[in-house]
């Protein structure tokens, strides 16, 4: 069974930085492209960030480009999100999801992790 | 990027069919076959029900089924159940390699 679980979630300061984690499990992650999409409460579904499986293509939404870093550790079968520099805008809940095989969409998803930007 | 324009909401009895359109552009919607439609439940994490602009994964309803015209893309439900009532949003592949989703459908069952 695919299972995605995030954590690393909390309440961060404006400025400050945070690392989320997505654990993989139940496919073989190396082979799979995966995504960061976040949802701001109350409103909709917001794609941030791709990484390609062997982690040499990246893609970020104009929101987070330059703040935010995406990568992938085949061997921990672990992607991550360092949050560098958020804003409240940032607040979120943050999911993973992993795209088909070969395809541009996104057929598993973590339940997703809190993250709350507030002084 | 703006988002891919959704009607806010819909709204159906139980046994009829709905449909939900998307509109992008020809950078997006309209320039690959690569639309998705998820829906989500509040509280939930999205769960994918058509992908490629028609095609259903394993175990989604034949009730759902996507088709594209142009910049527009739509979600069709028939034999509209009480358990559909959720929110359902579109998404595309864009020229620039990122992805973008609509606003969002919140889908009522009368």
């Amino acid at each position: 069974e695919v299972q995605l679980v995030e954590s690393g979630g909390g309440l961060v300061q404006p400025g400050g930085s945070l690392r989320l984690s997505c654990a993989a499990s139940g496919f073989t992650f190396s082979s799979y492209s995966m995504n960061w999409v976040r949802q701001a409460p109350g409103k909709g579904l917001e794609w941030i960030s791709y990484i390609s499986s062997s982690g040499r293509t990246i893609y970020y939404a104009d929101s987070v480009k330059g703040r935010f870093t995406i990568s992938r550790d085949s061997a921990k079968n672990s992607l991550y999100m360092q949050m560098n520099r958020p804003r409240a805008e940032d607040t979120a809940v943050y999911y993973c999801a992993r795209d088909g095989l070969g395809g541009w969409y996104m057929d598993y998803w973590g339940q997703g992790t809190l993250v709350t930007v507030s002084s | 990027q703006s988002a891919l324009t959704q009607p806010a909401s819909v709204s159906g009895s139980p046994g009829q069919s709905i449909t939900i359109s998307c509109t992008g552009t020809s950078s997006d919607v309209g320039g690959y076959n690569y639309v998705s439609w998820y829906q989500q439940y509040p509280g939930k994490a999205p769960k994918l029900m058509i992908y490629d602009v028609s095609n259903r994964p394993s175990g989604v309803s034949n009730r759902f089924s996507g088709s594209k015209s142009g910049n527009t893309a739509s979600l069709t439900i028939s034999g509209l159940q009480a358990e559909d009532e959720a929110d359902y949003y579109c998404s595309s592949y864009t020229s620039s390699s990122t992805r973008i989703f609509g606003g969002g459908t919140k889908l009522t069952v009368l």
